[in-house]
């Protein structure tokens, strides 16, 4: 399977900043998954990346809160912008169903 | 969409016994249904699946059963060590597995093993 490398592992924010995250595959993928886990809960998807074309996101993210590069078939881009302490979250990056980043754990103050 | 809710959201086993967490599904066009254990500081890992075609499958300790009938299924794990202690998930998907479908998780089961 697929090895990610998803940078930063963490990270804290003073609100209103933006932070980018990176998710490195080594092979090409078709398709890439952005979640956020929020403290103690489960995971929820945010939005799938397709190389080529607009992310298409789930209900409740938006695309200017959460822009979303897909520049290639090995990398992709979340950024979280205009931070504010309720998007503190563990966000992770996957490639389909078995193969998760190791998160970046994001605390926003 | 699809709603996958999982029980016990803690649970806590001696070492040797067997643990075992149940999830259900609503949408019945789920055909994978994948479980990983996620320890702390770090992603995700899919421990064992099963495909819709399948009712049970086992990997060493690890078994899953699936109801499609009913629209759940679980995990049990025999023999359990301390180092089985983590988070555990399951998840739904309308995909066969793979690349291209996305997952809808369960809140999740808090598992210690004590020693």
């Amino acid at each position: 399977s697929a090895v990610i490398s998803q940078k930063p592992s963490r990270d804290i924010c003073q609100r209103g900043t933006s932070l980018t995250i990176q998710c490195q595959v080594d092979s090409q993928v078709t398709m890439m998954f952005w979640y956020r886990q929020q403290p103690g809960q489960s995971l929820t998807l945010i939005a799938t990346a397709n190389q080529g074309s607009e992310a298409t996101y789930e209900s409740g993210f938006v695309i200017d809160k959460f822009p979303i590069s897909r520049p290639n078939l090995t990398f992709s881009t979340l950024t979280v912008s205009n931070m504010s302490p309720e998007d503190s979250s563990i966000y992770l990056c996957s490639v389909g169903t078995d193969t998760f980043g190791s998160g970046t754990r994001l605390t926003v103050v | 969409g699809e709603n996958v809710e999982q029980h016990p959201s803690t649970l806590s086993v001696q070492e040797g016994d067997s643990a075992v967490i149940k999830c259900t599904y609503s949408d019945s066009a789920s055909n994978y249904f994948p479980w990983y254990k996620q320890e702390l500081g770090k992603g995700p890992q899919l421990i064992i699946d099963i495909r819709s075609n399948v009712g049970e499958k086992k990997d060493q300790r690890i078994a899953v059963t699936l109801n499609k009938t009913a629209k759940h299924f679980s995990l049990h794990i025999t023999e359990t060590q301390p180092e089985d202690s983590a988070v555990y998930f399951c998840a739904a998907s309308t995909g066969s597995g793979g690349s291209n479908y996305k997952l809808t998780f369960g809140k999740g089961t808090l598992l210690t093993v004590n020693p």
